[in-house]
């Protein structure tokens, strides 16, 4: 089993531009999640999903967006790059609400 | 609003020696809380759950505590070593996780 995998590693955008990260479990989990980690900071839910076709907001979703079309995969569209949205994007996915999330490696993007 | 309180600065301590990482949190009634190691450049990993009806969880060299009264969380490390060395973060669930910013713990040889 891969886990959870996440494309692209590194990225650097321009304000303005728009971009898909990918995010791809193997573990026919229900539940996956996006968040967002700045520098000194927790993870912030940005949104999440409790199956394919349904989605919620976290915390901070404003500037992104989301669709759950099979279980496996879990993308997250960034919109008009701000430099605010710089930060490491980390993908998880869990097989109930309560259990354990298992986390991606990462996508660190920088917006400029 | 709710809040999550860890150590914002680094535990340093001796291998051999017991480390304890403190979560408190206020304005928040979770079911369960979780606990997970992350090391630079890498995902967080789980390490334990623990249930608000439930007062102490262990694996291996892994202990955590869960007062709902004190509204606080200790995670122990026995027998620590230099690989325990990283940032462990608490996580407070409902429906989905609240993290907070997570403790460095530094192992000296």
């Amino acid at each position: 089993n891969a886990g959870v995998t996440q494309t692209p590693k590194f990225r650097i955008l321009k304000i303005g531009q728009s971009m898909t990260l990918q995010c791809t479990q193997d573990m026919n989990h229900n539940y996956m999640y996006w968040y967002r980690q700045d520098p000194g900071m927790g993870l912030k839910l940005i949104y999440y999903s409790v199956g394919a076709g349904i989605t919620d907001k976290g915390e901070v979703p404003n500037g992104y967006n989301v669709s759950r079309s099979t279980t496996e995969d879990f993308p997250l569209r960034l919109e008009l790059a701000a430099p605010s949205q710089t930060s490491v994007y980390f993908c998880a996915s869990g097989g109930t609400v309560e259990d354990t999330q298992y986390f991606g490696p990462g996508t660190r993007l920088t917006v400029l | 609003s709710q809040k999550i309180e860890q150590n914002s600065e680094a535990l340093n301590i001796q291998e051999g020696k017991t480390a304890t990482l403190t979560c408190n949190y206020t304005n928040y009634s979770p079911a369960y809380l979780q606990w997970y190691r992350q090391d630079p450049g890498r995902g967080p990993v789980f390490l334990l759950l623990i249930r608000e009806n439930e007062k102490e969880k262990r694996k291996e060299r892994l202990k955590v505590t869960f007062d709902t009264t004190l509204k606080q969380s200790l995670f122990h490390i026995t027998a620590s070593q230099p690989a325990d060395s990283a940032t462990y973060l608490c996580a407070l669930g409902y429906s989905t996780l609240t993290f907070g910013k997570g403790t460095m713990l530094l192992v000296s040889p």
